[in-house]
């Protein structure tokens, strides 16, 4: 079992939609969570940092469920340029190990 | 501007030569890592370093070295030892362990 976890998608979606993915992790000496955004053949940049009570910037919410050991992106009102590949990451407990899920694929379409 | 660079943006060689890649920073971070990333793949530690001197291997260190001479400065070696380095490698930097890590954008290499 990857110990992150993320459907590679791709999720095809219309302009103006709302997308939810979700990310699993294993190791449950996880402590901090992110989520990335990464474009065809460019670094991953940050989308946002994941917080125990649940966060929200602009059209985009994360969640963190630490009993079901999973974390989840909710996009609202999609646009063109949300379209990318959206990486979940794990840092563990006590090191400076960052786990990386594959990516979820999401491309919006007008 | 504060950030991360990496130099060059393409490199190509030949099998059995070494390369350096560079990666500069100038965010006052203390923790610096280095990444490749293959298709389809999610991104694989090489080597870390939390402070300047000191570094450790990651999950796939084999046929890379690293420094840590400056803070700000964190270079790769792909050494003729790595039996398939062609990649995209990342490097990255953090403030401390667990906190938001910030990439440079990369380089591309491709062994022939």
């Amino acid at each position: 079992r990857k110990e992150v976890e993320q459907d590679p998608g791709p999720f095809n979606v219309p302009e103006g939609a709302t997308v939810a993915f979700n990310c699993t992790y294993s190791n449950s000496a996880s402590q901090s969570f992110f989520w990335y955004r990464q474009d065809c053949r460019k670094e991953p940049k940050l989308l946002m940092s994941v917080y125990s009570s649940g966060n929200e910037d602009g059209r985009f919410t994360a969640q963190l469920n630490r009993a079901s050991q999973y974390i989840s992106l909710l996009i609202r009102d999609s646009k063109l340029s949300d379209s990318a590949t959206y990486l979940c990451v794990v840092s563990l407990s006590g090191t400076y190990k960052y786990i990386f899920g594959t990516g979820t694929r999401l491309k919006v379409l007008a | 501007d504060g950030g991360i660079t990496q130099s060059p943006k393409y490199l190509f060689r030949k099998e059995g030569q070494n390369v350096t890649l560079s990666c500069e920073q100038n965010l006052n971070h203390d923790a610096m890592y280095w990444y490749r990333q293959d298709p389809g793949q999610g991104l694989r530690l090489i080597y870390y370093s939390q402070i300047v001197n000191d570094f450790q291997k990651g999950d796939i260190a084999e046929g890379y070295s690293v420094s840590r001479e400056k803070k700000e400065s964190f270079p790769l070696t792909v050494t003729s030892a790595q039996k398939n380095p062609t990649a995209f490698y990342l490097c990255a930097s953090s403030m401390v362990e667990g906190r938001e890590q910030y990439f440079g954008p990369g380089t591309r290499l491709t062994v022939t």
